[in-house]
């Protein structure tokens, strides 16, 4: 059965930082890109950051570059997000997705977490 | 970057009624557009991909259309199950990959 299993959320101070987790099961993590995405309380969803099946590939929207870095461990099947320089604004659940390519250049996110939420404040 | 707009933003309707959905892309994204539903508690579940291609294990009440900025997601025969949020995304472009803001779907 593929899942993936979000973890490493909780409360922290602003300036304050925190490195959620990803664990894949019942599939190969170096097969796929992976994304995480987050909604903040009472709002919808927001892409944050993706990386390539191999690492070499990277993107982050504008609200969390140079903040945040993705990276991920193939041989354990882990996908990481560490978040530095925390905001009230990064408050929110915080998914990772698997990406699955259907078409040159066109995918979908097919498979979810239930999220990891992080709740910044003093 | 690609800005997109659904509408309404909530919507009442009765079990066995007919639900749809607009999503409005702020420049042509052909059919590069996945419409996902999600409910408290759970990560979002993929129902239709590419605009109109039905996801396995989806029911066949959920169809989508459209092309290039325009598209819908329709919801024929509403079952109690279907009460959540819908959102579309387009996978057209580089990043930012721009999610709509939502759509909720109470009961009447």
């Amino acid at each position: 059965q593929m899942q993936v299993v979000e973890s490493g959320g909780g409360l922290v101070k602003p300036g304050g930082s925190l490195r959620l987790s990803c664990a894949a099961s019942g599939f190969d993590l170096s097969d796929y890109y992976m994304h995480w995405i987050r909604q903040a309380p009472g709002k919808g969803l927001e892409w944050i950051s993706y990386i390539s099946g191999s690492g070499r590939t990277i993107d982050y929207a504008d609200s969390v570059r140079g903040r945040f870095t993705i990276s991920r461990d193939n041989a354990r099947n882990l996908l990481f997000l560490q978040m530095n320089s925390l905001r009230a604004e990064d408050t929110a659940l915080y998914y990772c997705s698997r990406a699955t390519y259907y078409h040159a250049g066109a995918y979908f996110f097919d498979y979810w977490g239930q999220g990891t939420l992080v709740t910044v404040s003093s | 970057d690609i800005q997109m707009t659904q509408s309404p933003s909530s919507l009442s309707a009765s079990v066995g009624g007919r639900v749809t959905i607009t999503c409005r892309a702020s420049q042509s994204i052909s059919r590069y557009l996945n419409w996902y539903q999600h409910k408290p508690g759970q990560g979002p579940k993929l129902l239709i991909y590419g605009a109109s291609s039905l996801q396995t294990g989806v029911p066949s009440r959920f169809s989508g259309s459209g092309s290039g900025t325009d598209f819908t997601l329709t919801i024929s025969g509403l079952q109690p199950e279907d009460f959540a949020t819908y959102y579309c995304q387009q996978s057209h472009s580089t990043p930012p990959y721009t999610f709509g803001q939502g759509t909720k779907v109470e009961i009447k």
